[in-house]
């Protein structure tokens, strides 16, 4: 099946340091990829979406310039939290939708999930 | 517009009884409708879709769900549940752009030994 692998899975930082974290692809092609950040006992919060080689569309709300979104391939996207504070202590969680095995229609393509990065600011 | 409803937040069962776990939507065309698992500190893992090819889906780990247009619904049903299936449950539909997914609240499915 469709793997998405994130790194890192945990992340223990200083505040006012930039942290990244990956999200690849490892076996089809993501053409679009996703950045969600999930508080306790909620859902998924979309942040954005990238698709391959254009630039991230941001939800309103999410500071693009705080969170830098790179799809510079069709496996790789990368979210970078820039001078990162206690309140963007948070688990985030990439995923990916593209092209996989014999489904042709972009329509029926579902997302996979990373396994999240919990990110820790002190 | 595109909307997932979970109509339990948190659902109990006994080991070896069934599951249910209702979801109902809403939108414009027909609809490609997923089902994810999410485990503590993990991902969403997918169970299973529908994308009109059947209206019975069976997914990973026993589970199925019937898509009822008339109804607008999508259930996740599992005919007896494993302690190992304690984990959070999302019904998500994919927008009309097809670039976007909706999300329900989720459901948090407790095992009773």
């Amino acid at each position: 099946g469709a793997v998405v692998s994130q790194h890192p899975s945990w992340v223990i930082c200083k505040s006012g340091t930039s942290v990244k974290i990956e999200c690849r692809s490892l076996d089809f092609q993501a053409t679009t990829m996703f950045w969600y950040r999930q508080f306790p006992k909620q859902s998924l919060m979309l942040m954005a979406t990238s698709n391959e080689g254009s630039k991230a569309t941001y939800e309103q709300g999410v500071e693009k310039d705080k969170f830098l979104i790179n799809h510079a391939s069709l496996t790789l996207s990368t979210l970078t939290v820039t001078s990162a504070h206690p309140e963007d202590s948070s688990f985030y969680i990439c995923s990916a939708s593209g092209r996989e095995g014999t489904e042709i229609f972009f329509s029926n393509q579902p997302q996979h999930f990373g396994d999240g990065t919990r990110l820790s600011i002190l | 517009a595109q909307s997932v409803t979970q109509l339990d937040s948190h659902v109990s069962v006994s080991e070896g009884t069934p599951v249910l776990l209702r979801c109902n939507y809403s939108s414009s065309y027909s609809p490609s409708l997923f089902w994810y698992v999410q485990h503590p500190n993990k991902g969403l893992q997918l169970l299973l879709k529908y994308t009109s090819a059947a209206t019975l889906v069976k997914g990973i780990n026993g589970f199925e769900a019937e898509f009822k247009k008339s109804e607008t619904s999508f259930h996740l049903t599992k005919p007896s549940a494993h302690m190992s299936d304690a984990a959070e449950y999302f019904c998500v539909v994919r927008g009309d752009n097809f670039n976007k997914f909706y999300f329900g609240s989720g459901t948090k499915l407790n095992v009773k030994p």
